[in-house]
């Protein structure tokens, strides 16, 4: 069993939909949690980072994490066509190692 | 700020050959990160060296080897390439190592 488990996707939405994109874990040790969006032939980008349980917004996206279910989330509000893209949840202990899921794509449709 | 920079972008190299990837981070970063992504395995860590010294690995053969620079630039080496290596190799720096992690463009290397 991986560590992370990502939701696989794809999913495909409507411009000004609300998305979901969710992550479950198995490592206790995991502190750290991050959000990557990555274009096609592009690297990955850091969109969201916390450290705690609860939720932290940063305009049309809300990062949520529950440690006590080892669930997180990424909400995206009012989505856009350029929000289209491959999403990447990672996770990290102090111990300074990033662990990724395998990441969901994607489509926001016109 | 300049960001992470990767060369080279793409790389043919056919198989039992070795490879040198370079990556150059963000001035002022002292970790970098090694990983390499596919279709099937998504993202996987190979490893991170912070202040030249290798502090995290991933579950990888041998053939995969890194070093870091006093200037905290990073050189990765595969040797005796496989097929299986055909992938895209991307390198991640950061303040910390494991936080706020930034990626480069990557380096597409192909095994034929």
């Amino acid at each position: 069993q991986k560590e992370v488990e990502q939701d696989p996707g794809p999913l495909s939405v409507p411009e000004g939909a609300i998305v979901s994109l969710n992550c479950t874990y198995s490592n206790s040790a995991f502190q750290y949690f991050m959000w990557y969006r990555q274009y096609s032939r592009k690297g990955p980008e850091l969109l969201m980072y916390t450290y705690s349980s609860g939720n932290k917004e940063d305009g049309r996206f809300t990062a949520q994490v529950d440690k006590s279910s080892k669930y997180i989330s990424l909400f995206i509000r009012d989505s856009q066509p350029s929000d289209s893209a491959t999403y990447l949840c990672a996770m990290a202990t102090n111990a300074g190692k990033s662990t990724f899921g395998d990441g969901t794509t994607l489509t926001v449709k016109p | 700020k300049a960001g992470v920079t990767q060369t080279p972008r793409y790389l043919i190299k056919t198989r039992g050959q070795q490879v040198t990837l370079s990556c150059s981070p963000i001035s002022g970063h002292r970790s970098v990160s090694w990983y390499q992504q596919t279709p099937g395995q998504g993202l996987q860590f190979l490893f991170e060296y912070f202040s030249e010294t290798q502090r995290n690995k991933g579950n990888f053969p041998g053939r995969f080897s890194g070093r870091q620079f006093s200037n905290s630039r990073s050189e990765m080496n595969v040797s005796t390439l496989e097929l299986g290596d055909s992938a895209l190799y991307l390198c991640a720096s950061s303040n910390t190592g494991y936080t706020e992690a930034f990626f480069g463009q990557g380096t597409r290397l192909t095994v034929v």
